[in-house]
């Protein structure tokens, strides 16, 4: 399969917990991207780490990259019931710009 | 605002039956994507574009047939539905694929074959 892997496949926490999912990948990258998912909608972008880059934050997010151990994580701090989601992680490979490979999933449910 | 566009949300087809699925976007995007989304897989790509009057195969393109006559509009055929085929189909563009750029994603279509 070309595709990644993600892990938890699925989490639960309490509301103010900090979320941690974790994405594996096969090849050289240019970038990794994590993308969420709410029930029933369309992946929406989150957040875009370069192959050079190793950690990057915006708002309540922080993703780190390794890519000698070809790994990425995502970490949601202070978590909210609204996080509720599967989060996704998708590469940009070296060699082949034009299409992004992307991970299982992680659903993570934040419970009130 | 529209963004990307897919119709249509639902459908429910007999097997053997044709459809079009329809993805439209409004931000002048050249590349446009075809996805299914299967429980435990995670998405699988199709077919793709690069550009106006261009596709490629993608992971997973038997069954399924595209054509990119317009920028702004990218459609996915089934020719012969099978039960096999019954997903979530999520359409996605993109400016400059390889500039790091996100992809855009439809709100999908689910189609069931019975």
């Amino acid at each position: 399969s070309q595709q990644g892997e993600e892990d938890p496949q699925a989490l639960s926490i309490q509301e103010g917990e900090n979320a941690t999912m974790n994405c594996s990948y096969k090849t050289s990258i240019n970038n990794l991207q994590w993308y969420r998912q709410n029930s029933g909608r369309g992946l929406v972008h989150l957040i875009l780490i370069r192959s050079n880059e190793r950690e990057k934050h915006s708002g309540r997010l922080r993703v780190t990259l390794d890519t000698s151990k070809k790994s990425s994580s995502l970490l949601i701090t202070a978590s909210r019931a609204a996080d509720t989601a599967s989060y996704f992680c998708a590469t940009e490979r070296s060699y082949n710009t034009d299409k992004l490979i992307f991970g299982t999933g992680t659903r993570l449910q934040v419970f009130p | 605002n529209a963004g990307v566009t897919q119709t249509p949300k639902f459908r429910v087809l007999k097997t053997g039956q044709s459809m079009t699925l329809l993805c439209a976007q409004d931000m002048n995007h050249e590349y446009m994507y075809w996805y299914r989304q299967d429980p435990g897989m995670g998405l699988r790509l199709i077919h793709y574009s690069v550009g106006e009057g261009t596709t490629a195969k993608g992971e997973v393109p038997d069954g399924y047939n595209v054509s990119r006559l317009k920028k702004q509009n990218f459609l996915l055929g089934l020719e012969s539905a099978a039960p096999s085929q019954t997903s979530v189909y999520f359409c996605a563009s993109t400016t400059r694929a390889g500039r790091d750029q996100p992809q855009h994603f439809g709100d999908g279509t689910r189609l069931s074959i019975l």
